[in-house]
């Protein structure tokens, strides 16, 4: 059971560039999400999904888009990446159908855009 | 829109006292509370949450916290602090149903440093 997680570790862009971060979780978990932690911000949320096929957006979405075609995995797309979108992401998964489940996080992705 | 308030950046505490992470929220209906613990490089690990019953709530590694409807609080508490709980801690809030349910909202964080 690896739970929640994430490729690449770290990543450096180019601004304008495009990317996709990765994350897979193998719990059968039906709610996962996208956040993003700033230094002096805590964690803010991108973008979430209740199952597959189902998306929305959470409080900062603006150039990322995300889709959700399994259960398992929930992509998070740069379309094109700009210098405030350096930052830390995490993605997390919980169970759903009720929302006091607490959220697993994957060990984060370090990217740098240039 | 639900909100949290960590009000202290960092929190000092020497080891083998007892330390206190403050919380504040702001949510419409009953919230579902949680902490999480962020340790260097790493992921977010969940530490503890309260959704109904008793008001204090015992979680991992030895925390506890209380929740205080009146005041709308939910302080970590920890009886005595050892050095390895020095990390970054984060509160979270999540309304109890309708739109949004499922989002939760994190404070800013509180840097704890325990010293030897």
């Amino acid at each position: 059971n690896a739970g929640v997680t994430q490729t690449p570790k770290f990543q450096v862009l180019k601004t304008g560039q495009s990317m996709t971060l990765q994350c897979a979780q193998d719990m059968n978990h039906e709610y996962m999400s996208w956040y993003r932690q700033d230094p002096g911000m805590g964690l803010r949320l991108i973008h979430y999904s209740v199952g597959a096929g189902i998306t929305d957006q959470g409080e900062v979405p603006n150039g990322y888009n995300v889709s959700r075609s399994t259960t398992e995995d929930f992509p998070l797309r740069l379309l094109s990446a700009a210098p405030s979108q350096t930052s830390v992401y995490f993605c997390a998964s919980s169970y759903g159908g009720t929302s006091f489940s607490e959220q697993f996080f994957g060990p984060g992705t370090r990217l740098t855009v240039l | 829109a639900q909100s949290v308030a960590q009000p202290e950046d960092q929190v000092n505490v020497a080891e083998g006292n007892p330390l206190t992470v403050k919380c504040t929220y702001s949510v419409s209906g009953n919230p579902y509370l949680f902490w999480y613990v962020q340790y260097p490089n790493r992921g977010l690990q969940f530490l503890l949450k309260y959704i109904t019953g008793d008001n204090l709530v015992k979680g991992s590694y030895g925390f506890e916290a209380e929740f205080n409807k009146s005041q709308t609080s939910f302080h970590l508490k920890k009886p005595s602090a050892i050095v390895s709980d020095s990390a970054l801690y984060f509160c979270a809030v999540r309304p109890p149903s309708g739109a949004g349910s499922y989002q939760l909202t994190f404070g800013k964080g509180t840097k704890l440093s325990v010293i030897p």
